[in-house]
């Protein structure tokens, strides 16, 4: 079946720690896409890919950094240096933006939270 | 890039049709705008797209007026389950925002 994936569903880190958060599609989309999610709050962008190799900061990249060396993969990675990483995490693809009928698919999830 | 707004909250009772609406007014030529509906701890989900006019899915309406600066989804006899939070977005980005949080209540 085609879809999304994150992984892990829930992520617990230590103060100062480094994690990296998975997502893979096998879609065949060219654009990817990290959110943060705070309790009662909407998504967030945090970085976001059109293409391989190539990504762009979102709303709120800092104390994150991203990967995408592959077209399935763009892997998350929270930084010790984000002040406030306990949120949930969603990542989505889709055809590039600007295209018609562009529509992004959704993975479950990541819950971080720092311990 | 240009970005919507809507209203934060909503409440409606079971079984009534709930319209919200969405500014956007410097959409683009080439944007199509997309609905989103997101249950708690879970990613949004698609739920209606369209370019001008109206258009209909089994789920809900999309009403888009000539000029293109707003849109109304259309939500036909909501029930406790479409409790929820709706987001509308421009195809040239896909900037969330904060949604509207519809409430039905029994």
């Amino acid at each position: 079946d085609g879809g999304i994936t994150q992984s892990p569903k829930y992520l617990f880190r230590k103060e100062g720690q480094n994690v990296t958060l998975s997502c893979e599609q096998n879609l065949n989309h060219d654009a990817m896409y990290w959110y943060r999610q705070d309790p009662g709050q909407g998504l967030r962008l945090i970085y976001y890919s059109q293409i391989v190799n190539d990504f762009q900061k979102g709303d709120i990249a800092e104390g994150y950094s991203v990967s995408r060396e592959k077209k399935e993969s763009f892997p998350l990675t929270v930084t010790s240096a984000q002040k406030n990483p306990t949120a949930f995490y969603l990542c989505a693809s889709s055809t590039r933006t600007g295209t018609v009928n562009t529509e992004a698919f959704f993975g479950q999830g990541t819950r971080l939270t720092v311990v | 890039l240009a970005k919507t707004t809507q209203p934060i909250s909503m409440d409606s009772y079971e079984g009534q049709e709930v319209n919200i609406t969405c500014s956007h007014n410097n959409i683009a030529t080439n944007d199509y705008i997309t609905w989103y509906q997101q249950f708690p701890s879970q990613g949004p989900r698609f739920i209606i797209q369209g370019y001008k006019t109206k258009v209909t899915n089994e789920v809900a309406s999309l009403f888009i007026p000539a000029d293109r600066k707003s849109s109304t989804l259309s939500l036909p006899r909501v029930s406790l389950s479409d409790t929820a939070v709706y987001y509308c977005l421009l195809s040239n980005n896909l900037f969330f925002g904060t949604g509207t949080r519809l409430t039905v209540i029994p």
